[in-house]
């Protein structure tokens, strides 16, 4: 079985400030691991993935992600939040043919 | 491609009434999946198929709630009799292959179901 937990519900930056969601999971697979992200009223679209190759993930608009197995973390980081970056966020996980949904983050982003 | 179609997009109903929520999966995909959004719950997974044959429909709530995948461009989800705490987004997703280990699953719009 797999779970993931992100630690925050809500996370508030200003444009311009580096961007921090944390997401830690447990899985009993080798994880896979993604981050998608929703606009308010939209589906959802994938920001980046992890499957075993490099711990160091780049996924679009400048965000990243890097797994750490010693911490079972995937914290997903951007250096600079943009307005369009308000969303929410949701770190996610494999096991064998499912994917399970973290709660999810909402980052809201001040001018 | 014209990524994944779900429809309608809005539905209202009223509590007793027949609701079928529709999926077109990307073309090529053997995977589909249908996921239910609330605020309490977060997002669900309710059933997914492969290739056509349902594989696992743990998540689905209870009887009143069917689905179907009569061929690989298309599926419904049903629920008969609505009610009023079904009222959620209802997302459909598909993928290349489930279990793959590089498999991707790519989201639909979603259908906001509202049950008066």
């Amino acid at each position: 079985a797999q779970s993931v937990t992100q630690l925050d519900s809500h996370v508030s930056v200003s444009e311009g400030t580096p961007v921090l969601l944390r997401c830690n999971y447990s899985s009993s697979y080798s994880p896979s691991l993604f981050w998608y992200v929703q606009h308010p009223n939209k589906g959802l679209q994938l920001l980046l993935k992890y499957t075993s190759a490099a711990t160091l993930v780049k996924g679009i608009n400048g965000f990243e992600a890097e797994f750490k197995k010693s911490e079972t973390s995937f914290h997903l980081t951007k250096p600079s939040a943009h307005m369009s970056d308000a969303a929410e966020y949701f770190c996610v996980v494999r096991g064998d043919s499912t994917l399970t949904f973290g709660k999810g983050t909402m980052l809201l982003v001040s001018p | 491609d014209a990524g994944v179609i779900q429809s309608p997009r809005h539905e209202v109903t009223e509590m007793g009434q027949e609701v079928t929520l529709r999926c077109k999966p990307i073309s090529g995909h053997n995977s589909l999946f249908w996921y239910r959004q609330t605020m309490m719950r977060g997002l669900e997974l309710l059933i997914y198929f492969n290739n056509n044959v349902p594989i696992d429909d743990s998540g689905m709530p209870e009887d009143r709630f069917s689905a179907k995948m009569p061929n690989a461009s298309f599926s419904t989800l049903k629920i008969q009799p609505s009610e009023p705490r079904d009222s959620a987004v209802y997302f459909c997703a598909s993928t290349k292959l489930a279990g793959a280990r590089t498999d991707t699953q790519y989201f639909g719009p979603g259908t906001r179901l509202t049950v008066l």
